[in-house]
């Protein structure tokens, strides 16, 4: 079946440094890409979503200048985290869809773990 | 806009016992309705789905669902649960089967403890 990859799955970062987290849709062409993020014990909420070869559009409340968004190619989306401080550590969580009314239902990858120190 | 409530935050079901995982939405229009299980740090994986049709629908490892249109209700069972069912269960609804301008809408979540 169809598979999301997300790289890395743990990362630990300096405040003040930058991270990138790489999600890839490995057999299948993922027009659309959605970002989220889960807080410990709490749901997922969704980030931005990202669409091939145009710019993410964030959710309410999430600083676009600080979660960078770049869905570059059918199969990749990245999400960078700029100048990341403690209470950006979380789990992020990406996932992939086809074309609207493909049948083809997200897929998530297995998340990374980002530890701000 | 809208919204899924997954009244339960923990349960606890002894194994080899029935679960039912309850889950409600609120939805302007036709719901896309989804059970995604997730393992401790990991990501989520897909449970079963709903698009149309048939209202029970069978899904991986044994889950099906019950769509109920008149009570806003999509909910998750499994005859007989095993220790490796010991999870996090979401409940999520969207406005299309994938893709689209719209992300899931998901629930809080329900933690599923299997005791011996």
């Amino acid at each position: 079946g169809a598979v999301v990859s997300q790289h890395p799955s743990r990362v630990i970062c300096k405040s003040g440094t930058s991270v990138k987290i790489e999600c890839r849709s490995l057999d299948f062409q993922a027009t659309t890409m959605f970002w989220y993020r889960q807080f410990p014990k709490k749901s997922l909420m969704l980030m931005a979503t990202s669409n091939e070869g145009s710019k993410a559009t964030y959710e309410q409340g999430v600083e676009k200048d600080k979660f960078l968004i770049n869905h570059a190619s059918l199969t990749l989306s990245t999400l960078t985290v700029t100048s990341a401080h403690p209470e950006d550590s979380s789990f992020y969580i990406c996932s992939a869809g086809g074309p609207r009314g493909s049948g083809e239902p997200l897929h998530f990858g297995n998340g990374t773990r980002l530890t701000v120190t | 806009a809208q919204s899924v409530t997954q009244p339960d935050i923990h349960i606890t079901v002894s194994e080899g016992a029935s679960l039912e995982l309850r889950c409600n939405y609120s939805y302007g229009a036709t719901p896309y309705l989804f059970w995604y299980v997730q393992s401790p740090g990991q990501g989520l994986q897909l449970l079963l789905k709903y698009f149309s049709g048939d209202t029970l629908v069978q899904g991986i490892k044994g889950f099906e669902a019950e769509f109920k249109r008149s009570q806003s209700s999509f909910n998750l069972r499994k005859p007989s649960v095993h220790w490796s069912d010991a999870a996090e269960y979401f409940c999520a609804v969207g406005p299309y089967s994938g893709g689209g301008a719209d992300g899931l809408t998901f629930g809080k979540g329900t933690h599923l403890i299997i005791q011996p």
